[in-house]
């Protein structure tokens, strides 16, 4: 059975800096991987996903996550944040083979800090 | 372009009621979902569907029924409320072989 662990639940950080939350997942079969991040009040929106290729994958708003197979980990980071990236992240894996159900971590609050 | 629609946006229930809970979805995915968010918890699959007439059984299946009559619509049902089911539902979909799940906006239940 695959699972997925987001290793802080709440991460504090001031405006500017940088920040990476974590994500490890473990499986047996090769896996889809995804970040979403969800706003107060509202859905799930993806972020980014890595599907296959180049282990490095990059959102539009400067976030990007490595995937990383030997430490079974896909961590989210960015180099400077805003007040507007104030949100709970997600972590999610997909087996492609399998229905493609997602299972999610236990979600990662980012609070930014003026 | 609506996306994934859930009616209705909150709802409160006496222990025992039953309701159903309607996706809508207009991209023509196969793939549905059904999840609930508790604090902490992350989102749990309740229940799935791979097609039009099927349905199966996620991580906590218990107290919920689903159908799938039309390949557009999800409904999920209580048929029995209890507290321990005041969550936020979220209903998903997506193509085949999972490279990408679209949710909807989220259905506030509340079981008093």
């Amino acid at each position: 059975a695959q699972s997925v662990t987001q290793l802080d639940s709440q991460v504090p950080v001031f405006e500017e800096a940088p920040v990476e939350l974590r994500c490890n997942y473990s499986s047996s079969v090769s896996v889809y991987l995804f970040w979403y991040v969800q706003y107060p009040n509202q859905g799930l929106q993806l972020l980014l996903k890595y599907l296959s290729g180049s282990t490095l994958v990059e959102s539009i708003n400067g976030f990007e996550a490595e995937f990383n197979k030997s430490q079974t980990s896909f961590h989210l980071r960015k180099p400077s944040v805003h007040i507007s990236d104030t949100a709970e992240y997600f972590c999610a894996v997909s087996d492609p083979s399998n229905t493609g159900k997602l299972i999610f971590g236990q979600g990662t609050t980012l609070q930014v800090k003026p | 372009n609506a996306g994934v629609t859930q009616t209705p946006k909150f709802r409160v229930l006496k222990t025992g009621q039953s309701m159903t809970l309607l996706c809508a979805q207009d991209m023509n995915h196969e793939y549905m979902y059904w999840y609930r968010q508790d604090p902490g918890m992350g989102l749990r699959l309740i229940h799935y569907s791979v097609g039009e007439g099927t349905t199966a059984k996620g991580e906590v299946p218990d107290g919920y029924n689903v159908s799938r009559l039309k390949k557009q619509n999800f409904l999920l049902g209580l048929e029995s409320a209890a507290p321990s089911q005041t969550s936020v539902y979220f209903c998903a979909s997506s193509y085949p072989q999972g490279t990408e799940a679209f949710f909807g906006q989220g259905t506030r239940l509340t079981v008093v």
